[in-house]
């Protein structure tokens, strides 16, 4: 069955840094692929999404993730960080099954940033 | 209407009670989805609605729980027999048709059983 992982359930990064977010999906074809973010108070956004063409994508807020088959990943970039990026992060992943199309989300990564 | 919109906001309730949540979907949106948040945890997947076809309920914890959805427009959870393990946060997301589409979500009901 399709699924999705975020292995670091919580990043704490220095504002201006830079930030990676990992995601790793368990599917044999090339897979539908989300990260959406959630603001403290506010509802879901999607920030980019992946499945087909250019591996690497452009978001939203200056977000890029990369999606590289070999390694089942999809992870999230920011070269520079601002304190507004504090939030969860939460890659998602499509899982085709008999005829559906489910939309699983992973477990997501708290991030916070320090001034 | 222009975005997800989901009914009550809040709801506090007392154990044992049953309890009944509303989202109204996008216009037009062929798929609905419910997710639990519990508080601090990722989003977790209860039932899938993607047209007229029979809905996805693998993801409901029990049979406490169920949704309806008549045709491609409200949807209601329903709760039964409430437990405090069931506060959280119950989200609703609507998408188009087709696997690529972007999911948008409402605010969430924040349900609190006491």
């Amino acid at each position: 069955a399709q699924s999705v992982t975020q292995p670091d359930i919580h990043i704490t990064v220095s504002e201006g840094a830079s930030l990676e977010l990992r995601c790793n999906y368990s599917y044999g074809a090339t897979p539908y692929l989300f990260w959406y973010v959630q603001s403290p108070g506010q509802g879901l956004q999607l920030l980019l999404k992946y499945f087909s063409g250019d591996t690497l994508v452009q978001g939203i807020k200056g977000f890029e993730a990369e999606f590289k088959r070999s390694q089942s990943s999809f992870n999230l970039r920011k070269p520079s960080v601002h304190w507004s990026d504090a939030a969860e992060y939460f890659c998602a992943v499509v899982a085709f099954s008999g005829g559906y199309n489910k939309l699983i989300f992973g477990a997501g990564t708290r991030l916070a940033v320090h001034p | 209407g222009a975005g997800v919109s989901q009914s009550p906001s809040n709801k506090v309730t007392e154990k044992g009670k049953d309890v009944e949540l509303r989202c109204d979907p996008i216009s037009g949106h062929t798929a609905l989805y419910w997710y639990r948040q519990r508080l601090g945890q990722g989003l977790e997947f209860l039932i899938y609605f993607q047209g007229n076809s029979a809905p996805d309920k693998s993801g409901l914890p029990s049979d406490r729980f169920s949704a309806e959805r008549t045709g491609e427009s409200v949807s209601t959870l329903t709760i039964q027999r409430t437990q405090q393990e069931d506060s959280a946060v119950y989200l609703c997301a609507s998408r188009e048709q087709g696997a690529g589409t972007e999911a948008f979500f409402g605010q969430g009901t924040r349900l609190t059983v006491v």
